[in-house]
């Protein structure tokens, strides 16, 4: 099958502009996470969809990031306006029923200058 | 609130060598566990996966122990390679959310 689908792989944005990641799960996936990973430390979870529902988005800082699933399938992480600690790598996830495990996509690295 | 750690932070060991990484987690109510392989710069990719009822797993030179009652999990590498060079990071699914610990980063020396 094939695997999560993330793009772009890089960007490099000047503080105070916005930035877009996409993101394609396993086909048949309910569940989508998108998490943030900044360097030398593990992934932070950031928001979980269930189809096109946001199940947890607790540690999303809302005055800047915005997510959304449309139609239960792909996704778009998004951030306006950018600032220096932004910068990270961030990945996306999806598992059928969380059962069975999750799949990681190769991830969007983000350099905020 | 799932609080997971991983010792040692870093690993350096000559070729040949076995692996022992260690992972802790402080809620025992888990679904279960994985153990990921991160590259420098990519994703993860999933190396094993343990479900809350069974104590071990192995595929290949890989095999990963369970502990739930005391919250601990692992992963062991054997006759290590310089191809094992990575950070491996354990992940408990509590809740149907996905926990992290920080990461071993492992050097495998020729």
């Amino acid at each position: 099958e094939a695997g999560v689908a993330q793009s772009p792989r890089y960007k490099i944005i000047e503080k105070r502009q916005s930035v877009a990641f996409w993101c394609n799960p396993i086909s048949g996936h309910a569940t989508l996470y998108w998490y943030q990973q900044i360097l030398g430390q593990g992934p932070k979870l950031l928001i979980q969809f269930q189809n096109n529902g946001v199940v947890d988005d607790s540690q999303l800082p809302k005055d800047r990031f915005s997510a959304e699933r449309l139609k239960g399938v792909d996704s778009t992480l998004k951030i306006q306006p950018a600032k220096l600690e932004d910068s990270a790598v961030y990945l996306c996830a999806s598992s059928l029923t969380g059962v069975e495990g999750y799949t990681f996509g190769s991830g969007t690295r983000l350099t905020v200058v | 609130k799932q609080e997971v750690t991983q010792i040692p932070a870093a690993l350096s060991v000559p070729e040949g060598e076995n692996l022992v990484l260690n992972c802790s987690f402080t809620d025992s109510a888990i679904y279960n566990l994985q153990w990921f392989r991160q590259d420098p710069g990519k994703g993860l990719t999933s190396l094993l996966l343990i479900q809350s009822s069974q104590r071990e797993q192995t595929s290949g030179r890989l095999n990963a122990s369970l502990d739930k009652s005391s919250g601990r999990s692992t992963l062991y590498i054997a006759a290590s390679q310089p191809g094992d060079s990575a950070t491996y990071l354990c992940a408990v699914d509590t809740w149907g959310k996905l926990q992290f610990g920080a990461g071993t980063q492992v050097v495998v020396t020729p």
